[in-house]
């Protein structure tokens, strides 16, 4: 059973503060993983999508690597906003699969 | 304006009665999704659809079914086979099976 996993389940941070959470994942047949934003009472949006070992990715302060061989990615946000406050969720998505495997998210919450 | 609605956003439901929620995109994308989400869990996979005339089960379709007669349009029919309907659905849709998915705003189902 393919299993997704993030870490932790919910912060809250002060504005300004940096942070970041994980997304652990099968470190077989590894095909790409995916990061998604989901706002209140908005739709999930993406943010990345990661297919090789050692990726970085970045858009604006939020940033992701990748480590397939161990099976985690990591989602940092530097100098958190209120507006970051969100649910963040990561899918797996195997190679012998067409079907993401979504974690629950980190529910993150950014006090002004 | 290129996007995914969903409608209604609200919808009743009396026992023993099947609804239909409506998904349409001017994407142009050819692979569509169904997700429910329930309180505490992940996106759980209802159905999916890669080309128009096909879609394929997901995780949990029983008490669902689906059609996908044209590509812009994939409603998801929830079934008095369906015991417990009360959640909240999302509609994504892709260029295909692997790529990165859009959302659309969701559609909450509660039963009378």
């Amino acid at each position: 059973i393919l299993n997704v996993e993030q870490s932790p389940q919910s912060l809250h941070v002060q504005e300004g503060d940096s942070t970041n959470f994980t997304c652990s994942f099968p470190s077989s047949n590894f095909y790409a993983l995916h990061w998604y934003r989901w706002e209140t009472a908005k739709s999930p949006e993406a943010l990345f999508v990661m297919t090789l070992n050692g990726d970085e990715k970045k858009k604006g302060r939020i940033s992701a690597t990748l480590n397939t061989k161990e099976g985690y990615s990591y989602l940092y946000i530097k100098g958190s906003q209120p507006e970051d406050s969100a649910t963040y969720l990561c899918a797996f998505l195997a190679g012998n699969n067409r079907k993401l495997i979504w974690g629950l998210g980190t529910s993150l919450g950014v006090n002004p | 304006d290129g996007g995914i609605t969903q409608s209604p956003k609200y919808l009743f439901r009396k026992e023993g009665q099947n609804v239909t929620l409506s998904c349409e995109q001017n994407l142009n994308h050819d692979a569509m999704y169904w997700y429910r989400q329930d309180p505490g869990q992940g996106l759980r996979l209802i159905y999916y659809s890669q080309i128009v005339n096909d879609f394929q089960k997901g995780d949990i379709a029983e008490g669902y079914s689906v059609s996908r007669e044209k590509k812009e349009s994939f409603p998801l029919t929830v079934t008095s086979a369906q015991k417990n309907p009360t959640a909240f659905y999302l509609c994504a849709s892709s260029l295909g099976l692997q790529e990165t998915q859009y959302f659309g705003p969701g559609t909450r189902l509660l039963v009378l």
